[in-house]
């Protein structure tokens, strides 16, 4: 089965400075992976997704995330922080071929001005 | 609709009475999945839905919880006799396919406190 570690509960940054949340994955084969982020009292957004087309993936507000297999990695950056970015984002594989996807405890970015 | 629409948006019942959250999904998306929030927690999957068909109802946590879809549209998750432990913020997504490749688009949810 497929399980996702964020390796980091709370990451805070200054603001334009580069954020980095990481998460390893486990399975023994490549994954479809997402980031999903939930702003304060809103609902949750999906940043990006990696499928297998593309190791590099870029999404929605300045974000990207590299898969590397050799190191089971899909990390998620973003080279200046905002204010806006604050928010809890989740690591999100997919589970099988329902689509049915499995959310851990996320990880909560603070951002500083 | 342009996204995907929870209603209410928030809701306060009393303790043992039975409450309706509905979901209206993206036109044309045929997955539609119902998730729990609790404060402190992580999101929990309930259900999905393909179609009107619900193959995995695997997380719904007791037998006062049931969800049904009609017209492979309008989903709508029940909970009878309300308990304390229900309060939650109730997530509903769709997804236009069901597969390890599809995103969910998520509701704003339902914000349902048992007093």
């Amino acid at each position: 089965a497929q399980s996702v570690t964020q390796l980091d509960s709370h990451v805070s940054v200054s603001e334009g400075t580069p954020v980095l949340l990481r998460c390893n994955y486990s399975s023994s084969y490549s994954p479809s992976l997402f980031w999903y982020v939930q702003h304060p009292n809103k609902g949750l957004q999906l940043l990006l997704k990696y499928t297998s087309a593309a190791t590099l993936v870029k999404g929605i507000n300045g974000f990207e995330a590299e898969f590397k297999k050799s190191e089971t990695s899909f990390h998620l950056t973003k080279p200046s922080a905002h204010m806006s970015d604050a928010a809890e984002y989740f690591c999100v594989p997919s589970t099988g071929n329902t689509g049915k996807l499995i959310f851990g405890q996320g990880t909560t970015l603070q951002v500083k001005p | 609709g342009a996204g995907v629409s929870q209603s209410p948006s928030n809701k306060v019942t009393e303790k043992g009475k039975d409450v309706e959250l509905r979901c209206d999904p993206i036109s044309g998306h045929t997955a539609l999945y119902w998730y729990r929030q609790s404060l402190g927690q992580g999101l929990e999957f309930l259900i999905y839905f393909q179609g009107n068909s619900a193959p995995d109802k695997s997380g719904l946590p007791s037998d006062r919880f049931s969800a049904e879809r009609t017209g492979g549209s309008v989903s709508t998750l029940t909970i009878q006799r309300t308990q304390q432990e229900d309060s939650a913020v109730y997530l509903c997504a769709s997804s236009l396919g069901y597969g390890p490749n599809y995103g969910y688009t998520f509701g704003s949810g339902t914000r349902l406190t048992v007093v």
